[in-house]
């Protein structure tokens, strides 16, 4: 099973500065494809996750372009350009390369 | 998009059964994935297992092995997850997932849409 680490696990944000989270898989996401099977979810206070990217940098339908996804292999960063309000939440990455497909531990955004 | 509906919140005993169920509105639901993850009270996310409607394949985590079984009934476009031998640390949300075939990237997500939630509490 594929272990998925996140740093950092809580991220205090101040709106309209850039955020940055870390993600790191225990073996390589990296296809013979050539893509990244990570994908990156956020979970909004009382809701369900959402999708934001998947296979590694390409952004879901409907994702704001200030949400960016990079990294190969075993190191992934997801970027927001400025942070705003209703960014807040739990932002989860995980492997799809096999199953069981597994979660990082989550890292808490809010606003200082 | 796809809309996800899931039935509602239900209370089990402890070495129970209990079947959760995942409603989609449109035409993609038999080609896609539906996947099921968990999330027990204040933690993670946690991948249960999946089927492909279409073909009735499952997968599902070791963990979850011989107790969960997923299912899809094509006629209605709706998936269940059946878990059995209910302990109190089943207590979780059940969300339902289902894929997306993105044509621009030639790529694919399991997990571009999502129900709602279904609350199972495990309690004597």
């Amino acid at each position: 099973e594929i272990v998925m680490t996140q740093s950092p696990l809580s991220l205090p944000v101040t709106p309209g500065e850039p955020a940055s989270i870390s993600c790191r898989s225990s073996q390589s996401l990296l296809h013979s494809n050539e893509k990244n099977y990570l994908e990156w979810f956020l979970q909004k206070p009382g809701q369900s996750p959402q999708l934001l990217i998947y296979m590694g940098s390409n952004r879901a339908s409907g994702v704001p372009d200030r949400f960016s996804g990079s990294g190969s292999g075993t190191d992934f960063t997801l970027n927001i350009r400025r942070v705003e309000a209703e960014d807040v939440g739990i932002y989860y990455c995980m492997q799809a390369l096999q199953t069981p497909y597994t979660f990082g531990q989550g890292t808490k955004v809010d606003i200082k | 998009q796809v809309q996800l509906v899931q039935s509602g919140a239900e209370v089990k005993k402890p070495g129970s059964s209990v079947k959760v169920s995942c409603k989609a509105s449109g035409a993609t639901f038999n080609f896609y994935t539906v996947t099921w993850v968990r999330q027990a009270p204040g933690q993670g996310l946690e991948w249960m297992g999946r089927i492909v409607p279409f073909t009735g394949l499952t997968d599902y985590a070791q963990k979850f092995q011989g107790r969960v079984t997923i299912t899809a009934d094509k006629s209605t476009s709706t998936a269940y997850m059946d878990l059995s031998g209910l302990k109190s640390e089943d207590t979780a949300v059940y969300y339902c997932a289902t894929g997306m075939y993105y044509r621009e990237t030639n790529s694919y997500s399991d997990f571009d849409s999502w129900g709602q939630g279904a609350l199972v509490t495990v309690s004597s």
